[in-house]
């Protein structure tokens, strides 16, 4: 039973697409988050969400949203995507304190 | 400059040496993290500190909150033990932010 699991792992797409990318824990967490890991390997926070609170880092560009259906779910909405939002995705959660955290095992996106 | 700093960037050693990866930050912090990225992308969290030391297996980790500086340790290496080893930091500002991270240290054992 995968404790973070996020889909599709691989998704390639055209450049102006729009395209989602699910994550979904069943740790009971209280807080998710996305991550985006560079071509240089270097990850950096996008958004946390806890209980109804979303936070954003000031970099992410509008064209980014994330979702949250309920607790376990957070997923990331994409619009016109561009070649530079090539890389790797991550979803993580933790709970409240920040411990336990658990990260899915990645998204590949390519833009073409 | 980045707030959390990792040295060395890349450490190649022989199997059975003792291997030891800094991490220093500058800002306050309620938690640092140790994670580990194998080749084939996934990330797992090794240890996350406030304080002292933790041990697991052949693995420990310290940190000294006046000097704002971890390490990790790994005793007795093994090839297995090749990957990428990311701190990360979690501001103390609270809220729901996530973590700082540093640039990884990128660690081959040799058989």
């Amino acid at each position: 039973d995968t404790a973070v699991s996020q889909t599709p792992k691989y998704l390639v797409t055209q450049m102006g697409n729009d395209k989602s990318i699910k994550c979904e824990q069943n740790l009971g967490h209280d807080t998710m988050y996305w991550y985006k890991q560079d071509s240089k390997k270097f990850l950096k926070i996008m958004f946390s969400y806890n209980n109804k609170e979303l936070i954003i880092n000031e970099t992410v560009p509008n064209r980014f949203s994330p979702k949250s259906p309920d607790k376990a779910h957070l997923n990331l909405h994409i619009n016109s995507l561009e070649l530079g939002d090539s890389a790797v995705y991550f979803c993580a959660s933790s709970r409240d304190r920040g411990d336990g955290y658990t990260f899915g095992s990645g998204t590949r996106l390519t833009v073409v | 400059k980045n707030e959390v700093e990792q040295s060395p960037q890349n450490l190649t050693a022989q199997e059975g040496e003792f291997i030891t990866i800094n991490c220093s930050y500058s800002v306050g912090i309620s938690a640092l993290h140790w994670l580990q990225q194998h080749p084939g992308g996934g990330i797992v969290s090794l240890f996350m500190l406030s304080s002292g030391k933790k041990k697991h297996g052949r693995l420990i980790a310290t940190i000294n909150i006046q000097e704002k500086h971890s390490s990790l340790h790994i005793t007795a290496s093994h090839p297995r033990d090749s990957a990428v080893y990311i701190c990360a930091v979690r501001n103390s500002g609270g809220g729901a932010d996530g973590l700082t991270f540093g640039k990884g240290t990128h660690l081959i054992i040799q058989p």
